[in-house]
C-alpha cells in the first residue's frame, strides 16, 4: 500500500529560525515527489517537484532534498517569516498506466511566533 | 488568467439530498483533479479526468459519487444521498494539456460540504 509519513505532525518556531520538515514515503512506481504549502482554508501551492534523478531542488526560502534510495525526503525552511505559518504537505505520486496519481501525507503544522 | 475556480465554496445539505461541486480549470488547461479531505485527514485522490473522458476514478467510492468534465463548461462533482460521512472539503486541481511527471498541479480553494 502507497504510504507517505510526515513528521513532525506540527511545529513552533521564532521568526527569523529555520526549521526542517521530514517525508518518509512507501510509494511505487515513484515518479515524483513534491511539496505543498497549504494556508488554512486554501487549496495547497506547489512549492518544489523532484523526479527520481534530483536529490535537491530550492525555491527562495525552501529547499526541498530527496534520497531515493532511503525513500525520505526533507523540506528546509530558511529564516521563517510569519507568512510561512501553514501546513506543508508532501506529496508522492505512482505512475500507472501514464497517469500519475498522488498520494499526500497528512502534513506538518508550521506556527512561526514572531 | 483566472486560477482554478471552485464553487459553492460552502454548501450545506442534509441527509440524502444531492450535492453539486463546480470546477472551472485555469484556461487552457485540460486535465482536472478531485480530492477530498477530511478532518484531521491528508487529502485523497478521487478522480482523474480530462475532457469528456475520465482517465481514473480509483480513488472514488463505488456508489452515489460521479464525476464529469464535459467539452463546454466546469467539471462537475456529484454526490447523491448525501450521509454525514461526506462531510470534507473537496479540492479541485487542474495542469496544462501537456502533463508529464512534472506537471503541476493548481488548486482551487476548495468547496466545503457539510450535511446535517
Amino acid at each position: 500500500k502507497n504510504q507517505v509519513e510526515q513528521s513532525p505532525q506540527s511545529l513552533i518556531i521564532l521568526e527569523g529560525k529555520n526549521c526542517t520538515l521530514q517525508c518518509n514515503y512507501t510509494v511505487s512506481p515513484f515518479s515524483n515527489l513534491r511539496w505543498y504549502k497549504q494556508d488554512t482554508g486554501r487549496g495547497p501551492v506547489s512549492l518544489t517537484i523532484m523526479t527520481f534523478s534530483e536529490n535537491t531542488k530550492s525555491n527562495g526560502r525552501y529547499t526541498a532534498t530527496l534520497d531515493a534510495d532511503t525513500k525520505q525526503s526533507s523540506l528546509h525552511i530558511t529564516a521563517s517569516q510569519l507568512s510561512d505559518s501553514a501546513s506543508y504537505i508532501c506529496v508522492v505520486s505512482a505512475t500507472t498506466g501514464g497517469s500519475y496519481i498522488p498520494t499526500f501525507g497528512r502534513g506538518t503544522s508550521l506556527i512561526v511566533h514572531p | 488568467n483566472a486560477g482554478v475556480m471552485q464553487n459553492p465554496r460552502h454548501l450545506v445539505r442534509r441527509r440524502g439530498q444531492e450535492a453539486r461541486l463546480r470546477c472551472s480549470p485555469m484556461k487552457g488547461h485540460s486535465h482536472v483533479y478531485w480530492y477530498r479531505q477530511l478532518p484531521e485527514e491528508g487529502l485523497k485522490f478521487m478522480v482523474y479526468l480530462q475532457k469528456e473522458n475520465i482517465i481514473d476514478e480509483s480513488g472514488m467510492p463505488k456508489e452515489r459519487f460521479s464525476a464529469e468534465f464535459p467539452k463546454e463548461g466546469p467539471s462537475i462533482l456529484r454526490i447523491q444521498q448525501v450521509v454525514r460521512g461526506d462531510s470534507a472539503a473537496y479540492f479541485c486541481a487542474s495542469s496544462p494539456t501537456n502533463a508529464g511527471p512534472k506537471n503541476i498541479q493548481y488548486f482551487g480553494a476548495g468547496t466545503r460540504l457539510s450535511v446535517l
